[in-house]
């Protein structure tokens, strides 16, 4: 079983949804997690950060982390077509010297 | 200012050659990691710099696979005889430090192997 478990998707939604990306992580060590976008052929670019229990708000997106559960998701309102990539979630423990543990990513299609 | 690029874009080789993938980070950030992209495995860590020296090569799949640092900067990943099982995107990121600081990636490489 992987450390991260991500639904690869794929995930097709119309314009101005709401839609809702998770991960769920058997690591109790994680302490850091991530939201990156990547776009077809390109690198991922980090979305979000965050470091504790709660959520995080950014313009459309809002991340949540629940550790208790070993859970985190990420809401983006109003998609729009320019959101259509792939999400990745990431996490990392404070000894782990930064090294990212991935989820399978999420492919999002938002159609017009 | 300029992010973390990757040469070549692209490499096709046949499977038994050695290739050689660069990175050259952001200026400034002494950590520097390589991770490997395929479909069938997702994004996995292969190796982390601190500086020139490299604490965690714990991802490296094979001997067939170094890499090092040089200047504190640029980054060569060497695959040694390369196996069709090697085709994947090799994606190279920076931070500033360790441990919590937000990654850079760079744009990868594509390596086939015929």
């Amino acid at each position: 079983q992987k450390e991260v478990e991500q639904d690869p998707g794929p995930l097709s939604v119309p314009e101005g949804a709401i839609v809702s990306l998770n991960c769920t992580y058997s690591n109790s060590a994680f302490q850091y997690f991530m939201w990156y976008r990547q776009y077809s052929r390109k690198g991922p670019e980090l979305l979000m950060y965050t470091y504790s229990s709660g959520n995080k708000e950014d313009g459309r997106f809002t991340a949540q982390v629940d550790k208790s559960s070993k859970y985190i998701s990420l809401f983006i309102r109003d998609s729009q077509p320019s959101d259509s990539a792939t999400y990745l979630c990431a996490m990392t423990a404070r000894t782990s010297y930064g090294k990212l543990t991935f989820g399978q990513g999420t492919i999002l299609t938002v159609h017009p | 200012g300029a992010g973390v690029s990757q040469s070549p874009s692209n490499k096709v080789t046949e499977k038994g050659k050695d290739v050689e993938l660069r990175c050259d980070p952001i200026s400034g950030h002494t950590a520097l990691y390589w991770y490997r992209q395929s479909l069938g495995q997702g994004l996995e860590f292969l190796i982390y710099f601190q500086g020139n020296s490299a604490p965690d090569k714990s991802g490296l799949p094979s001997d067939r696979f170094s890499a090092e640092r040089t200047g504190g900067s640029v980054s060569t990943l060497t695959i040694q005889r390369t196996q069709q099982e090697d085709s994947a995107v090799y994606l190279c990121a920076s931070s500033i430090v360790e441990s919590s600081d937000t990654q850079y990636f760079g744009p990868g490489t594509r390596l086939t192997v015929l």
